[in-house]
């Protein structure tokens, strides 16, 4: 069974950092790209960053470009972003989601939430 | 960057009735358009992918169409399991942006 497992989301002043990570199981991890979706509070989906299997490529929405970095540890399972110049419009539910074929997301994380705020 | 729109934004419909959500690109993005239904406090489903190809396990009420720019989801008999907010998703973009649509709730009337 697949299982995707956020954690590392919390409370966090302007201008900080985090790191949130996705520990995977019940598939090859290392075969499938991810991506982060994020849903601000009462708000719709906004894709915010994406990675092949092998961590070569990455790609961001440019919202976060220069401030969120995706990473993985295959050998771990693990999926990451580290958020950098944390802003109040960051605050939402992280999710992280298993791409497949065409690249639609076929399983999701249940969310971590980040707060941004003083 | 290609844009993603749905309409309506929302509707309030009844147990058994057919409902119809548009969603539209603002550049062709062939068959490459994704569905996920979405319920308060829940993780996004995914339904249907490719425009038209039913994920493994999701009922057959559920049905999608849709080429280039325009595409629609079906509900072919509303079940009260299926109030929820849709969202469309394209997949096609280069450098890979995966656009979702605003999305459409699904209330009861």
């Amino acid at each position: 069974e697949v299982q995707l497992l956020e954690s590392g989301g919390a409370l966090e002043q302007p201008g900080g950092s985090l790191r949130l990570s996705c520990g995977a199981s019940g598939f090859t991890f290392s075969r499938y790209a991810m991506s982060w979706v994020r849903q601000a509070p009462g708000k719709g989906l906004e894709w915010v960053s994406g990675i092949s299997g092998s961590g070569g490529t990455t790609y961001y929405a440019d919202s976060v470009k220069g401030r969120l970095t995706i990473s993985r540890d295959n050998s771990k399972n693990t999926l990451y972003l580290q958020m950098s110049s944390l802003r109040a419009e960051d605050t939402a539910i992280y999710y992280c989601a298993k791409h497949r074929d065409g690249n639609r997301f076929d399983y999701w994380g249940q969310g971590t939430l980040v707060t941004v705020s003083s | 960057d290609i844009q993603m729109t749905q309409s309506p934004s929302s509707l309030s419909a009844s147990v058994g009735d057919r409902v119809t959500i548009t969603c539209r690109a603002s550049q062709s993005i062939s068959n490459y358009l994704n569905w996920y239904q979405q319920k308060p406090g829940k993780a996004p489903k995914l339904l249907i992918y490719a425009a038209a190809t039913l994920q493994s396990g999701v009922p057959s009420r559920f049905s999608g169409s849709g080429s280039g720019t325009d595409f629609t989801l079906t509900i072919s008999s509303l079940q009260p399991e299926d109030f929820a907010t849709y969202y469309c998703q394209q997949s096609y973009s280069t450098p890979r942006l995966f656009t979702f649509g605003p999305g459409t709730k699904v209330d009861i009337k």
